[in-house]
């Protein structure tokens, strides 16, 4: 079974603060790992993911990810935090034998940014 | 074009009582997703439509969830009776094609409070 654990549930940063959320996972097989991140009264919008080509993955507004299979790690950085980006992110494995799409997420990191 | 639309967006009901959420995935995503996430918890999947059929059903807790997807569009969710467990936010999502590169697209959930 896959699982994915990201540490603290909250991280406050202020604002051109280097970003940093954690994420590891535990899968069995080679895995696809993502980050999504959720808006207030919005929907799960994805950020990246890693789908076994290049292990440093960038996405959009600037966030980066690079898979880690030594440490089975997937941490999410952004090198100046904006006011903007505070939100709730979560990170999320997948089993490409069994489902692309049938995601297993972390419990989530809500992210503060002050001024 | 449209995103995926769920209503309602909040439910406040008494346990025992009934509750059906509903989804609109985008216009031609025959793939429709149902996640779910308990208070402060990680979210997990429920179950998976191809069309108007059931993929996969595993992630669902117990027989008093009814999923359904009439005519392959949208899709509802009932909860009969619900319980005190059931609050969380349910998601739902859609794709195009379930693999390779396609992400799913998520919509904004809909809160239900059983009291």
């Amino acid at each position: 079974a896959q699982s994915v654990t990201q540490l603290g549930s909250h991280v406050s940063v202020s604002e051109g603060a280097l970003v940093l959320l954690r994420c590891n996972y535990s899968s069995s097989v080679p895995p696809y790992l993502f980050w999504y991140v959720q808006y207030p009264n919005q929907g799960l919008q994805l950020l990246l993911k890693y789908t076994s080509a290049a292990t440093l993955v960038k996405g959009i507004n600037d966030f980066e990810a690079e898979f880690k299979k030594s440490e089975t790690s997937f941490h999410l950085t952004k090198p100046s935090a904006h006011m903007s980006d505070a939100a709730e992110y979560f990170c999320a494995v997948s089993d490409p034998n069994t489902g692309f799409q049938k995601l297993v997420f972390g419990t989530g990191t809500r992210l503060l940014v002050s001024p | 074009e449209a995103g995926v639309t769920q209503f309602p967006s909040h439910s406040v009901i008494e346990k025992g009582q009934t509750v059906t959420l509903r989804c609109d995935p985008i216009s031609g995503h025959d793939n429709l997703y149902w996640y779910r996430r308990v208070m402060g918890k990680e979210i997990k999947f429920l179950l998976h439509f191809v069309k108007e059929s059931k993929q996969d059903e595993s992630g669902m807790p117990n027989n008093r969830f009814l999923a359904e997807r009439t005519g392959g569009t949208y899709s509802t969710l009932k909860v009969q009776p619900a319980e005190l467990e059931d609050s969380g936010v349910y998601f739902c999502a859609s794709s195009q094609v379930a693999s390779g590169a396609n992400v799913l697209t998520f919509g904004a959930g809909s809160r239900l409070t059983v009291l």
